[in-house]
């Protein structure tokens, strides 16, 4: 079956722009959350939708946005472009309700580099 | 605040060497430990430790949770380079909201 997709690949912006990244979960998962690596913070829990619902966000400023669509897929979107969010973001889907359940494995894409010059 | 640290954050070993990366965590009302490797960009799924002493293991790869004590090693025996990549360590925590990850530790397999 298709993994998780993610679009686009790579992406070049400049400060103050704003930019939209997608992610195709995996046919069936209807839970996918949103995750920033960078070589000084590591990867960090963005947010996480299920059923078109944002469930749980991690600690991150208003300009992270993000939804997701009755088909399951979902898009954030980083408004005012800074240095700082040049970043890989990642996404990840996964079939059950919890978010982070005992029982529940992520799936993740590729990703998505984000370079803010 | 919750966090995860693991070391060492780099190594470099030699064919058939094994390695053992270290995980250690300060995670309110822990649930579950996991660990990732990942090669270019995404990060795939290794293992996830819920119980202290239960040793869980995939071929060359091992891992066991010290709840006691809050750390998790992975083991790597007889490693290749294909083992190269970075090891990402994970806690979920009781009411599975949080997903707190660590820096990782790349490992580096020179034949």
């Amino acid at each position: 079956k298709a993994g998780v997709t993610q679009t686009p690949r790579y992406l070049i912006k400049t400060r103050g722009q704003q930019v939209t990244l997608s992610c195709s979960p995996i046919s069936g998962h209807r839970s996918v959350s949103w995750y920033q690596q960078t070589p000084g913070q590591g990867l960090q829990f963005l947010f996480e939708y299920f059923s078109e619902t944002q469930r749980n966000k991690g600690n991150f400023p208003g300009r992270f946005s993000g939804r997701q669509f009755s088909n399951s897929r979902s898009e954030m979107n980083v408004s005012t472009l800074e240095l700082g969010d040049s970043a890989l973001y990642l996404c990840a889907s996964s079939l059950d309700s919890g978010l982070f359940s005992g029982a529940n494995v992520l799936t993740f894409g590729a990703g998505s580099r984000l370079t803010v010059l | 605040e919750d966090k995860v640290v693991q070391s060492p954050l780099s190594l470099v070993v030699h064919e058939g060497d094994t390695v053992t990366l270290n995980c250690s965590y300060e995670v309110t009302n822990f649930r579950s430990l996991l660990w990732y490797k990942q090669e270019k960009k995404a990060p795939t799924f290794l293992f996830m430790l819920t119980s202290s002493g239960i040793e869980k293991k995939s071929g060359r790869l091992s891992s066991i949770l010290d709840k006691k004590e809050l750390f998790s090693i992975l083991n790597i025996t007889a490693t290749q380079t294909g083992d190269s990549a970075v090891y990402l360590c994970a806690v979920i925590n009781q009411a599975g909201t949080a997903l707190i990850f660590g820096k990782g530790t790349t490992l580096s397999v020179s034949s």
